[in-house]
């Protein structure tokens, strides 16, 4: 079935740091690829993301680039803040026997340092 | 409503007892989804409505769970027999049917604490 890897956290940065969390998938067909997140104290919201491969999702200082080739949809930002600090997930919605379902990985655990 | 709705926010229940968790999703949003959040274990898939589809229960661990959604909008999760491990939070999410990325709006969620 459908599934989704992502790094395991915790990921510790100082602020300004360049940011990497990768992301890989198994999926039939062309799946939608997601990143949502989820600061303390909230609940999940939307990131940003591609529909098709070679595009790239972009959102508050965020990028991921949907890479058929590698099966990867990696969140990249140039510069993260304190404000960045949160649980960030990777998912996909996958065409195969037309189900729905977001499949999600378990989670990478951001925490920014000033 | 503005956003996804679930009531309780925290519940604390003995081993054995049954709960049921409320969702109320965004209002005109066709798709309903049930989540859990476990430590250490990432989002995983309960069940998933659509319409008057039948849902896709394929996520549910075990015949304890059920789901309902009556009328197209508010949906309630049901735990019989409640076990230590259903400790969790639920997550409820709905989106547009036809939202051709299948953007999820998630609610709060609830904390269910099975002591």
């Amino acid at each position: 079935g459908d599934s989704v890897t992502q790094m395991e956290g915790p990921v510790t940065l100082s602020e300004e740091a360049f940011l990497t969390i990768n992301c890989t998938y198994t999926a039939t067909g062309y799946p939608s690829l997601f990143w949502y997140v989820q600061y303390p104290g909230e609940g999940l919201q939307l990131l940003l993301k591609a529909t098709k491969a070679d595009d790239k999702g972009s959102n508050k200082g965020f990028e991921a680039t949907y890479r058929k080739e590698t099966t990867s949809f990696h969140l990249e930002k140039g510069s993260v803040q304190v404000s960045d600090s949160a649980v960030y997930f990777c998912a996909l919605r996958g065409t195969q026997g037309g189900s729905e379902k977001l499949v999600f990985g378990k989670g990478t655990k951001l925490t920014v340092n000033p | 409503g503005a956003g996804v709705s679930q009531s309780p926010s925290n519940k604390v229940t003995e081993k054995g007892k049954d709960v049921e968790l409320r969702c109320d999703p965004i209002s005109g949003h066709t798709a309903l989804y049930w989540y859990r959040q476990s430590l250490g274990q990432g989002l995983e898939f309960l069940i998933y409505f659509q319409g008057n589809s039948a849902p896709d229960k394929s996520g549910l661990p075990s015949d304890r769970f059920s789901a309902e959604r009556t009328g197209g909008s508010v949906s309630t999760l049901t735990i019989q027999r409640t076990q230590q491990e259903d400790s969790a939070v639920y997550l409820c999410a709905s989106s547009q049917r036809n939202s051709g990325a299948n953007v999820l709006t998630f609610g709060a969620g609830s904390r269910l604490t099975v002591l």
